[in-house]
């Protein structure tokens, strides 16, 4: 089945810097890749997504990037806000008809103000 | 506006119970999905389900059932609860097909004595 590995675990950076969150899926049939961004005491929430046809997506301050060769993708946050503080989870497609998410393990990103 | 809903948001039980965890989407979804969340461990996969009586074992089914008689809801149950099995228990649902968002829960804390 599907494996997915998230790193780092931990990230603290400045208010205003950028922040990167990689992940590597070992399914090369895999083919949607969505990040969800859980706040503290609240439910995980889908923030971006991108499907295997295009490369890289954005939105706002947000971005994905997709590298189907090496089998990662990856999280990138401009300008980073202290309400971007929260747990950032990767995730791809498993099971049957690819109807459920494997995760990673998570990242829990702190925005210093 | 979805709406997840799980019965309870914390539950302490005692070892060898069998505990209920209920939850509930408003959305006609036709699939729904039980993880469990640790520190350090992600969003784990217990069970799915994609329609009404059918279920498909997710990355760590053990200890666990479930149960789905009507779609709008999603039942997981610890046979015999053990310390073991103390965590946060996440609801998500999602309609059909690939690359739908999951809509969560509010979360069950359960602790298990």
């Amino acid at each position: 089945g599907e494996n997915v590995e998230q790193h780092p675990s931990t990230l603290s950076v400045q208010e205003g810097d950028s922040a990167v969150i990689k992940c590597t899926y070992s399914d090369s049939a895999s083919n949607y890749f969505p990040w969800y961004k859980q706040e503290l005491g609240k439910r995980p929430q889908l923030i971006i997504d991108i499907r295997s046809n295009v490369g890289e997506k954005k939105d706002q301050r947000i971005a994905v990037t997709l590298n189907k060769t090496a089998k990662h993708f990856s999280l990138h946050i401009t300008e980073t806000q202290p309400e971007d503080s929260a747990v950032y989870f990767c995730a791809a497609p498993k099971g049957t008809g690819r109807r459920a998410l494997t995760f990673g393990s998570g990242t829990r990103l702190q925005v210093q103000p | 506006d979805v709406k997840v809903t799980q019965s309870s948001r914390y539950l302490v039980k005692r070892t060898g119970e069998k505990v209920f965890l209920e939850c509930v989407q408003d959305m006609d979804h036709e699939n729904m999905f039980w993880y469990r969340q640790d520190p350090g461990l992600g969003l784990r996969l217990i069970y799915f389900s994609y329609d009404v009586k059918m279920k498909e074992k997710g990355d760590i089914p053990e200890g666990y059932s479930v149960s789905r008689e009507k779609k709008e809801r999603f039942s997981l149950i610890l046979e015999s609860a053990s310390t073991n099995q103390t965590s946060m228990y996440l609801c998500a649902s999602s309609s059909m097909g690939l690359g739908e968002t999951q809509y969560f829960g509010p979360g069950t804390r359960l602790l298990v004595l």
